[in-house]
Parts: C-alpha cells; structure tokens; sequence
C-alpha cells in the first residue's frame, strides 16, 4: 500500500499569509495526487487533481505542484473561506490513500 | 446538478450487517467509477471501496476486505455497500463518491454526498 504523509499536522496564519502544505508518497505515484478541503460538518471538496490542475470554480490562489513522490499545496493569500482540513489523496493504485490531513486555523 | 444520496446508516451491533445505498442524479451513471469513503468521528478520510463503471471490478481497502461488498444497478443509478461482520471500528460518517473517471485509479473525486452515519456499538 502507498503511505501518504502530510506536513504540517497541523498550522496557525494569519489572514493574507502564504502557506505551504506538503505531502510525501511512500514510493512514486508519477501526478496522481489530488488536494481536498474539508470544512467542520461538510463533505470534501477537490481543489487540486493530477497534481497541478485547479478544479473548475476554485480560486486561483490555490495551486500545487510536485511530481514522483513530493508534493505541495499553497495558498497565495490565505482568506478567512480557507480555513479548514486539507488532505491529500493518491490515485496512481489501489487500495487508494488519504494523508493524515492539515488543518489550517486562525492565528 | 449532480446528487449523491447516501441512506441506510444506522446503529448495529458488533458482528451485525447493515447495507448502504446512494441513489446518484445529474450524470450518466454507468460512465463513472464510485467509491465509498468514511470518516471516523474526529478522525480522517479513509478510502473503503470502489467499483468501475461497468461494474466489472471491484476493489477494497484491506481493513474491509472479506467483510464489505460493494455493488452498483446502473439501471436504477444506484451504488450499494453490504457491510458485515460489523466491530466498533467501523464507526463513521460513509460518504458516497463519484469519480471524475471510469476506472477507480488515475481520477479524482469530484462529487461527494452528504455522508450516512454508522454507528457500532452493543
């Protein structure tokens, strides 16, 4: 099974702060790494697939990047919206995994 | 609009059975893999199962295996999750979710339902 690691457990920023969530896959899954968010009580929703691709409708100020098996998310200018859980997802093989996930609060 | 209604959840004794069902709307159903995913409470996503398109191939998480059945009707848009052998473990929130693909690898998820609650306690 693929092992998806997350870095930080967890972060504190201020609004207008750019922050960098990563993530590391425990052997290579070439660009099939997909970022989610997740808000208290709410299903996730994609932000990022194949890697670098922002999903239709979501602000441009998210974007990842990586390939193989480092991979990071950032957001250019943190918003007050953004505050919640992020987690990583590998679908390069089944069993399909999920990293521990981030969550990013107010400081 | 693409809907993902999850029902079925509910609360069960440790060894018992229960079976989920998602009644998918707004897409051609048999043109996408699904999956289902849960979240225990507090805790993370984990992935449980998928099932292609076509219904073909089925996969499962090693924590679920032998114990969950996962099935589609692709003539009635519905997904199904035949859980048994229940334990406390199994405890969450199961959510019902659409690939962006026909093969359960290589896409993402682009739809999610609302979730249904198991509970597993005695």
């Amino acid at each position: 099974d693929i092992q998806m690691t997350q870095s930080p457990s967890s972060l504190s920023a201020f609004v207008g702060d750019r922050v960098t969530i990563t993530c590391r896959a425990s052997q290579s899954i070439s660009t099939y790494l997909n970022w989610y968010q997740q808000k208290p009580g709410k299903a996730p929703k994609v932000l990022i697939y194949a890697a670098s691709s922002l999903q239709s409708g979501v602000p441009s100020r998210f974007s990842g990047s990586g390939s193989g098996t480092d991979f990071t998310l950032t957001i250019s200018s943190l918003q007050p919206e953004d505050f919640a859980t992020y987690y990583c997802q590998q679908s390069y093989s089944t069993p399909l995994t999920f990293g521990q996930g981030t969550k990013v609060e107010i400081k | 609009e693409v809907q993902l209604l999850e029902s079925g959840g509910g609360l069960v004794q440790p060894g018992g059975s229960l079976r989920l069902s998602c009644a998918a709307s707004g897409f051609t159903f048999s043109n996408y893999a699904m999956s289902w995913v849960r979240q225990a409470p507090g805790k993370g996503l984990e992935w449980v199962s998928g099932i292609s398109g076509s219904g073909g191939s089925t996969y499962y998480a090693d924590s679920v295996k032998g114990r969950f059945t996962i099935s589609r009707d692709n003539s009635k848009s519905t997904l199904y999750l035949q859980m048994s052998s229940l334990r406390a473990e199994d405890t969450a929130l199961y959510y019902c979710v659409k690939n962006r693909g026909y093969t359960v690898t290589k896409y993402y998820f682009d739809y999610w339902g609302q979730g249904t609650l198991v509970t597993v306690s005695s």
